[in-house]
Order: C-alpha cells, then sequence, then structure tokens
C-alpha cells in the first residue's frame, strides 16, 4: 500500500475551518483516498473519499492536488465533537483493507 | 450506530482463560476485518474475511482464532492471551465488490484486559 504522511497533531478554534493535509507522493493511479477519525475511546468513523475531483459531504470536504500527491480534508466549522485523531489512507488494489498510519491529533480550542 | 456491532465492550480474562469476542453487521457487507490497537498505536489489521473466507492472516499468534461462520458474523477465539495483548479489538465490514470505492464501517471495539 502507498503510503501517506499527516502531521502529527494540528489545532484549532471553534467554529472556525480547519485545513487537515496529507502527502501521498507515490499514489497510485487507481488508489482512493480515503479519511476516517477516531473519537476518543469509539472505533474509526467514514468521513469522506475520492479520486480526482474534490468531494463534499455534511461532514467535510475533501480536496484533491490535481497531481494528485497531496489532498486536504476540510472541516468547515470546526466543533468540540471534531476533536479526534483523522487518518489519510490510500485504498487500492490490494483489495478491501485498510491500512491505518498515525493519523493527525486535531485539538479543538472553546 | 455504525451498524456493526461488537460484544462484549469490556472483557477482563486471566492468562489462562478462554473467552470470544462477537462481532455482527447486517449492512449486507461481505468482508469483514479484525483489527487490533494497543495503547498510542496506529490500529494494526489482523484478519480479513471475504464470502466467509479468510484471506488475509497479518502473521497474528495462534492463540487468537478467527471464525466466520457466515457473512453477517465474526468472531476471534482468545486463549491462553499474554499481558500485553491488552488493546482494543475492532470489527469492521464493507462491501467487497465494491473495492476501494466504498466505505468500511467500524464496530466500537472490545477493551481487552489480561491479567
Amino acid at each position: 500500500d502507498a503510503k501517506t504522511t499527516q502531521p502529527n497533531s494540528m489545532e484549532s478554534n471553534e467554529e472556525e475551518p480547519v485545513h487537515l493535509p496529507c502527502n501521498h507522493s507515490t499514489i497510485s493511479g487507481t488508489d482512493y483516498i480515503h479519511w476516517y477519525r477516531q473519537l476518543p475511546s469509539q472505533g474509526p468513523e467514514y468521513v469522506i473519499h475520492g479520486l480526482t475531483s474534490n468531494v463534499n459531504n455534511r461532514m467535510a470536504s475533501l480536496a484533491i492536488a490535481e497531481d494528485r500527491k497531496s489532498s486536504t480534508l476540510i472541516l468547515h466549522r470546526a466543533t468540540l465533537r471534531d476533536a479526534a485523531v483523522y487518518y489519510c489512507i490510500l485504498r487500492g488494489t490490494s483489495g478491501s483493507r485498510l491500512t491505518f498510519g498515525e493519523g493527525t491529533q486535531l485539538t479543538v480550542n472553546p | 450506530e455504525t451498524g456493526v456491532t461488537q460484544t462484549p465492550r469490556h472483557l477482563v480474562m486471566g492468562m489462562t482463560n478462554k473467552k470470544s469476542l462477537k462481532c455482527e453487521q447486517h449492512l449486507g457487507h461481505n468482508a469483514m476485518y479484525w483489527y487490533k490497537q494497543s495503547a498510542k498505536k496506529p490500529l494494526e489489521l489482523m484478519f480479513v474475511y471475504n464470502f466467509k473466507e479468510q484471506t488475509e492472516n497479518n502473521s497474528v499468534p495462534s492463540r487468537f482464532s478467527p471464525e466466520c461462520p457466515n457473512s453477517s458474523h465474526l468472531f476471534l477465539h482468545l486463549h491462553t492471551l499474554q499481558p500485553e495483548d491488552s488493546a482494543l479489538y475492532l470489527c469492521a465490514s464493507s462491501h467487497p465488490d465494491r473495492g476501494m470505492n466504498t466505505e468500511a464501517f467500524f464496530g466500537q471495539g472490545t477493551r481487552l484486559t489480561v491479567v
């Protein structure tokens, strides 16, 4: 599986937008970019995924660079409940598996 | 509520005990997974089942024995565990035939403590 690189931690203030970056310079043409988050003491939760075009859903937006070597998860207005570890994962031809890295610990300040 | 239910939520067992973790989903998924998450570490994939057949075993010690009797249920049988096996065990499911273009759903996990 191709590797992703994320900052270990980020901080944000409540009600402000948050941009969580992910680098995946070795991405292949068939890899989908997935984002999950894990709240304390819970299992991971799907956030969003995409292939080439930017994607929006009720939780977040995913902006994918034109060369696909990086992406950014955008939370439009952070809330205290968004404090979690966010994982950027490439899901490709190795099948259905999801390989988790260390992720980014997002802290949201009131 | 993700549609993936794990029981029990918490388990304390001695090193000589035998116990089982259960995972159930009625989402129509045919791929199911066991993950282990130790303190302060990333999730580690343990086993993958596709259409009830084990397709992946990531060098998991034999004291962990998975069972998938049907596409809706997944078990992890535990025996003679070690204290270092204490962790959060997570089950997940997804559509295998939609491959990369679909999400996985996770249960809340079983917090296992081996004493």
